[in-house]
């Protein structure tokens, strides 16, 4: 089992739409969580850091987070063709451990 | 937020010569960064993590010899690729982590590298 594990994609939702992302994890004791955004050809850029159980939201942007169920998702409101972009969740354990990201496309 | 740069943005090399990349931490202070490597179409590949005043710990796979990081100050981190070959051509990433709540890495611009 990979220790981050996301869907591929791609996930296509139409403009205004909520784009939900998710992803699980295998290492209980993980305590920080992150996602970022990555557009192509440049570097990743942080959206979202979760370290409670619950919601955290930020804009558009609703980070989730359940310990129990080992699950971590994010929410964008309103998507806009510019939130087009590869979306990679990751935690913290000594290292950033990466997910393979979710490509997210918003078609106007 | 948290400003990390890099430079070059990007650089053209020939083979067998080497090439030395800064990432620099611009507003904060960073005792551990970290080294990427993207290949076209496939996932950040950590290579390194860097740690100041002492030497960087090395992925599995990387060859410590060819990829030299020197981080000699707590906002400077250096990655020297010795003697280039075509297949060294990668994105490469830089991230520092930010002291604080939640262990957070801000990543550099990245640095496109080719070596013919």
């Amino acid at each position: 089992q990979k220790e981050v594990e996301q869907n591929s994609g791609p996930l296509s939702v139409p403009e205004g739409a909520i784009a939900s992302l998710n992803c699980t994890y295998s290492d209980r004791g993980s305590q920080s969580f992150f996602w970022y955004r990555q557009y192509s050809g440049k570097s990743p850029e942080l959206i979202m850091s979760i370290y409670s159980n619950g919601d955290k939201e930020d804009g558009r942007f609703t980070a989730q987070l359940n310990k129990a169920s080992q699950y971590v998702s994010l929410l964008i409101r309103d998507s806009q063709p510019s939130d087009s972009a590869t979306y990679l969740c990751a935690l913290y354990n000594r290292k950033l451990i990466w997910g393979l990201g979710t490509s997210l496309a918003v078609n106007p | 937020g948290a400003v990390v740069s890099q430079h070059p943005s990007w650089v053209i090399c020939k083979s067998g010569t080497s090439v030395k990349i800064e990432c620099r931490s611009l507003d904060f202070q960073a005792t551990t960064m970290f080294w990427y490597r993207q290949f076209p179409k496939q996932s950040l590949m950590l290579m390194a993590t860097s740690n100041e005043g002492s030497k960087a710990t090395y992925e599995q796979g990387v060859e410590k010899d060819k990829f030299l990081i020197n981080h000699a100050s707590l906002t400077l981190s250096t990655l020297t690729v010795t003697s280039a070959h075509p297949e060294d051509s990668s994105f490469y990433i830089c991230s520092a982590l930010k002291p604080g709540l939640g262990e957070t890495q801000y990543f550099g611009p990245g640095t496109r590298l080719l070596v013919l």
